[in-house]
């Protein structure tokens, strides 16, 4: 099983849709989650930390659940920007300083 | 302004020629990560720095090393490139490996 798993996509949504990526992780000592952005040939940027209690910015909403060791990305009223890939990365337990990418969830939004 | 900065932006070089990529940073910050990216994957961690401290993925080939001559600056050296290290190479830095990373743009490398 991989250390940290989501689905590949690609997720093909209408403008103005709502679509929602979801991310396991296997180990249960992780500390810290994150959804970052890539797009084609750049490098990714940080879409947003996810906390145990949710957080929340403009149209993304992103959950943790410890207890299934799932964290997700809510995206509404998308938008043709939102075209990119959205990588779930994890940081490793306490004395490790790596962290542990997913390979990516690709989503195209359509006019 | 940029905090992350890689050199070149992008690389060519034929296989076998020893080549340097540079990442430098204005964060102060303590962790340095250099990782490998293939189209279509995540990125590879190829190892990371912990102030001097030097961490080397068990996968990551013997041709690849890397030097942190001080806090700021962080090289990946490839000392016989083959076909199959084209890619893009990105640099990564955190203030101590728990919080958000903040990436360079990357260097796209070609090898002929």
């Amino acid at each position: 099983r991989k250390e940290v798993e989501q689905d590949p996509g690609p997720f093909n949504v209408p403008e103005g849709a709502t679509v929602a990526f979801n991310c396991t992780y296997s180990n249960s000592a992780s500390q810290s989650f994150f959804w970052y952005r890539q797009d084609c040939r750049k490098e990714p940027k940080l879409l947003m930390s996810v906390y145990s209690s949710g957080n929340e910015d403009g149209r993304f909403t992103a959950q943790l659940n410890r207890a299934s060791q799932y964290i997700s990305l809510l995206i509404r009223d998308s938008k043709l920007s939102d075209s990119a890939t959205y990588l779930c990365v994890v940081n490793g337990d306490t004395g490790t300083y790596k962290y542990i990418f997913g390979t990516g969830t690709r989503l195209k939004v359509l006019a | 302004d940029a905090m992350v900065i890689q050199n070149p932006r992008y690389q060519v070089t034929q296989f076998g020629k020893p080549v340097t990529l540079s990442c430098s940073q204005t964060l102060n910050h303590n962790v340095m990560y250099w990782y490998q990216q293939k189209s279509s994957q995540a990125p590879k961690l190829l190892f990371h720095y912990y102030d001097k401290d030097f961490n080397n993925e068990a996968d990551t080939p013997d041709n690849f090393q890397s030097r942190r001559p001080n806090t700021s600056f962080c090289f990946l050296d490839i000392r016989s490139p083959g076909l199959g290290d084209a890619a893009m190479y990105l640099c990564a830095t955190s203030p101590s490996g728990r919080e958000t990373q903040y990436f360079g743009p990357g260097t796209r490398l070609l090898v002929l």
